[in-house]
């Protein structure tokens, strides 16, 4: 089993609609989740940052983390044609050498006008 | 605040020749990380480097390797270069050990003929 699980996609919607993705990990360890964005050819760019569970909204997004289930999200709102990347999640521990950040594949992210 | 720099952006290799990456991490970050991203693998971690010293390692062989300097300017080579090293090479900064919350920057496109 992967240490973190991401449906790759590739995810279309229309201009204006709220997208949903999401991550799955095994690893209790984990204690900061993270959200990344990648334009083609392009490096990451830190969306969203948590610390263990919660909420935590920035203008359209919002990011959820459930440790008990596992299970971390990231909702776009209002969802624009410039949202069109690969978005993948990323989370890490502390201590014993889990400070690296272990991502998902990505899932690639279509918004048509 | 000028974000992570790496050079050079795009290099053309052959199978068995050496190369060396450099990476200026954000003005103030102690630790540069260092990741490959490929499409079947995804974005793995190679090391990090805090304060000059490695503190952490991923699963790769010995031909990858790094070091930081005193100012935080990072390099990785790869040695003996293999056909499947062909990837984006990725560097992030953060203040702390570990890479939670990290900038990352725009990455080397490595391809090995």
């Amino acid at each position: 089993q992967k240490e973190v699980e991401q449906d790759p996609g590739p995810l279309s919607v229309p201009e204006g609609a709220i997208v949903s993705l999401n991550c799955t990990y095994s690893n209790s360890a984990f204690q900061y989740f993270m959200w990344y964005r990648q334009y083609s050819r392009k490096g990451p760019e830190l969306l969203m940052y948590t610390y263990s569970s919660g909420n935590k909204e920035d203008g359209r997004f919002t990011a959820q983390v459930d440790k008990s289930s596992k299970y971390i999200s990231l909702f776009i709102r209002d969802s624009q044609p410039s949202d069109s990347a690969t978005y993948l999640c990323a989370m890490s521990g502390w201590g014993g050498g889990s400070e690296k950040l272990v991502f998902g594949k990505g899932t690639k992210l279509t918004v048509n006008p | 605040k000028a974000g992570v720099t790496q050079t050079p952006r795009y290099l053309i290799k052959t199978r068995g020749q050496q190369v060396t990456l450099s990476c200026s991490p954000i003005s103030g970050h102690r630790s540069v990380s260092w990741y490959q991203q490929t499409p079947g693998q995804g974005l793995q971690f190679l090391f990090e480097y805090f304060s000059e010293t490695q503190r952490n390692k991923g699963n790769f062989p010995g031909r990858f390797s790094g070091r930081q300097f005193s100012n935080s300017r990072s390099e990785m080579n790869v040695s003996t270069l293999e056909l499947g090293d062909s990837a984006l090479y990725l560097c992030a900064s953060s203040a702390n050990i570990g890479a939670a919350g990290a900038g990352f920057g725009p990455g080397t496109r490595l391809t090995v003929l």
